[in-house]
């Protein structure tokens, strides 16, 4: 039972070079979520794919993130000409698409990135 | 705005003894609330959830409690462990009205002494 994996798990980088981060999420899982934690601050939502759809952006995403999810399996997401407060944990997480009442996201082991 | 409170940043307790964490919300839409718990260096894990249907749902040592008049849950865990002891955080969705992406409070720092 492989659970959501993202790479790299750790990512140092200058401000203003552009990253990107890979989630692969639990195979049979049709939806995909990014969330960002800072310290102190609980896991903030960021977007999310059902499929290869993107269905909802939150307003923390601005003009220099963008994710994508081809062909509805892994996903990436890309910051451009980063920023010292781009610096946090970067959190996937999958799930099956809510049939119940009992939707559960799994997430990944996150990838921190330090922007200098 | 944080539609998902834990005012409390850290808890204390003995092993053996009763470990109660507590989370508010404002957004009268939740309806499916969850807690997730978290050790450093991982992503959170699923811990229990509960809907607005129930007022109580019990796994094992964990039982999450919904008051929805007060907009309040509370964790309990009995009897606490050492091995509890992490971050936990208190999440909510309007699933069955909206399907909303989960909101997480900004989570309890659980430590249970031996």
């Amino acid at each position: 039972d492989t659970g959501v994996s993202q790479n790299p798990r750790h990512k140092i980088t200058k401000r203003g070079q552009n990253v990107t981060f890979r989630c692969d999420p639990i195979s049979e899982h049709n939806r995909l979520y990014w969330y960002r934690q800072t310290l102190g601050q609980g896991p903030e939502f960021l977007t999310y794919f059902q499929n290869e759809a993107q269905l909802e952006k939150s307003r923390l995403l601005s003009d220099r993130f963008s994710a994508e999810r081809p062909k509805g399996s892994f996903s990436t997401l890309e910051i451009q000409r980063t920023e010292q407060g781009d610096s946090a944990m970067y959190l996937c997480a999958s799930s099956l698409e809510a049939v119940a009442t009992n939707e559960k996201l799994f997430f990944g082991s996150g990838t921190q990135l330090s922007v200098l | 705005d944080q539609q998902v409170k834990q005012n409390s940043p850290s808890l204390s307790v003995q092993e053996g003894r009763i470990s109660i964490l507590n989370c508010d919300y404002t957004n009268s839409m939740f309806d499916y609330f969850l807690w997730y718990k978290k050790y450093p260096a991982e992503g959170p894990t699923f811990l229990i959830s509960i809907s607005s249907i129930k007022d109580k749902n019990e796994d094992g040592r964990f039982t999450v409690f919904l008051n929805k008049s007060a907009k309040h849950l509370s964790l309990h865990i009995v009897p606490s462990q050492p091995g509890d002891s992490a971050v936990y955080f208190c999440a909510a969705s309007a699933m069955f009205s909206g399907n909303t992406p989960l909101v997480f409070g900004k989570g309890t720092r659980l430590s249970v002494i031996a």
